[in-house]
């Protein structure tokens, strides 16, 4: 059963850059697309991105300008920079499977973790 | 503000149905899936009902999803405590290039 952990700095601070790496365990990267959501604090979720093992991505176009996803298969890992963060982009950050398309939902999901954008 | 939209709160008592509508667009659920997710605090979301009224494996008969023409419902019936959790409806939208977008989520209370 395929299963991702969320990994990174809790704290970040305003106008740098946030670095996530979501590491996939029982089972492969490959032939699948990945994908990144978040959900700040008393808000809804929001769809950050995705990116198909093999590097194609797709983002957000209200974040598009400021994220960017990679892959390492060599790693079963994919990762998420977002940057010029600001307080608003404090949130808990969710890795899940799918995402490509409206065939391509997204489950399973991470467990999540938080990161908060503060001096 | 969400793009798709969910009351923000439900309720009922153990063995009532409930049921929790979203709204798009012509955008969204008009031309797309809808998916539902059960999302318990520190826990990853859950899917329970994909392609409009589909449920994975392991997931009670109890829920059932629908939809109609830009709207969506999740019923849950035979209501049971552990029930409680936020609910989540997402879909694909095709506008600009395509993105998946979600409701802003409804906490269903089990009184």
């Amino acid at each position: 059963q395929v299963q991702m952990q969320e990994s990174g700095p809790g704290l970040v601070k305003p106008s740098e850059t946030l670095s996530l790496t979501c590491t996939v365990s029982g089972g492969s990267i490959s032939n699948f697309y990945w994908s990144w959501i978040r959900q700040p604090p008393g808000k809804g979720l929001e769809w950050i991105g995705y990116i198909y093992y093999s590097g194609s991505t797709n983002y957000n176009p209200s974040l598009k300008s400021r994220v960017t996803i990679s892959v390492d298969t060599s790693k079963n890992q994919f990762s998420l920079k977002l940057s010029s963060v600001t307080a608003a982009d404090t949130a808990v950050y969710y890795c899940a499977r799918g995402g490509g398309s409206f065939l391509n939902w997204l489950d399973p999901w991470g467990q999540g973790t938080l990161v908060t954008v503060s001096s | 503000q969400s793009v798709l939209t969910q009351p923000p709160s439900a309720s009922g008592t153990p063995g009532q149905r409930v049921t929790i509508s979203c709204s798009g667009s012509s955008s969204n659920i008009g031309s797309y899936y809808v998916y539902w997710y059960q999302h318990l605090p520190g826990k990853a979301p859950k899917l329970l009902i994909y392609r409009n009224n589909q449920r994975p494996s392991g997931v009670p008969d109890r829920f059932s999803g629908s939809k109609s023409v830009t709207s969506a419902s999740l019923a849950i019936s035979g209501l049971r405590s552990e029930d409680e959790a936020d609910y989540y409806c997402a879909a694909w939208d095709d506008s600009l290039s395509g993105h998946w977008v979600f409701g802003g989520g409804t906490k269903l209370t089990v009184l």
